[in-house]
């Protein structure tokens, strides 16, 4: 089955770290770009993060620069975001999504709850 | 960077309604301009890409139409199953959303 699973979302505190993973299956993901996309509760969808099919091109929303860390390992079909310096408005759903060229996202994971919360 | 628009915010609409959604873009985004269904508690889904190319296994009773500007996503008859919120978002540059219009049941 064509599929995304993200996790590593939780709570945490103002300041804080986490490390979302994106684990993709049936198809070749090396193959693909793929992005980050949130949505805060109640709230419209946000684009976070763009990588390149081998991780040479990277994009970052205004918004999270130089705070987030978007990675992909290809051997492991695996996507990540390493977020730092967590903030009360990082509080969202996080999903990644496959892209397909140009930049529209066909294949959506069912996303991961981030609480940045004391 | 590109600032997308969506109107109207919010509509009430009955089964079979013909359905129409506009989407504007600041400045002009070819026909780089993509359409999303989400359900509440659920990922968007892909309804049209490149202004008007319908993805596969969407119904056809979804329609995309515009350039430059502009665009329009069209449902002829609104199902119950088509109660959700429409998103659309241009891929010209760094990719944006709109803010959403909500369809509900009249």
């Amino acid at each position: 089955e064509v599929q995304l699973v993200e996790s590593g979302g939780g709570l945490v505190q103002p300041g804080g770290s986490l490390r979302l993973s994106c684990a993709a299956s049936g198809f070749t993901f090396s193959s693909y770009e793929m992005n980050w996309v949130r949505q805060a509760p109640g709230k419209g969808l946000e684009w976070v993060s763009y990588i390149s099919s081998s991780g040479s091109t990277i994009y970052y929303a205004d918004s999270v620069k130089g705070r987030f860390t978007i990675s992909r390992d290809n051997a492991k079909n695996s996507l990540y975001l390493q977020m730092n310096s967590l903030r009360a408005e990082d509080t969202a759903v996080y999903y990644c999504a496959r892209d397909s060229p140009p930049r529209y996202f066909d294949l959506w994971g069912r996303g991961t709850l981030v609480t940045v919360s004391s | 960077d590109i600032q997308m628009t969506q109107s109207p915010s919010s509509l009430s609409a009955s089964v079979g309604d013909r359905v129409t959604i506009t989407c504007r873009a600041s400045q002009s985004i070819s026909s780089y301009l993509n359409w999303y269904q989400q359900k509440p508690g659920k990922a968007p889904k892909l309804l049209i890409y490149a202004a008007s190319s319908l993805q596969s296994g969407v119904p056809s009773r979804f329609s995309g139409s515009g350039s430059g500007t502009d665009f329009t996503l069209t449902i002829s008859s609104l199902q119950p199953e088509d109660f959700a919120t429409y998103y659309c978002q241009q891929s010209y540059s760094t990719p944006g959303f709109g803010p959403g219009t909500k369809v509900d049941i009249k």
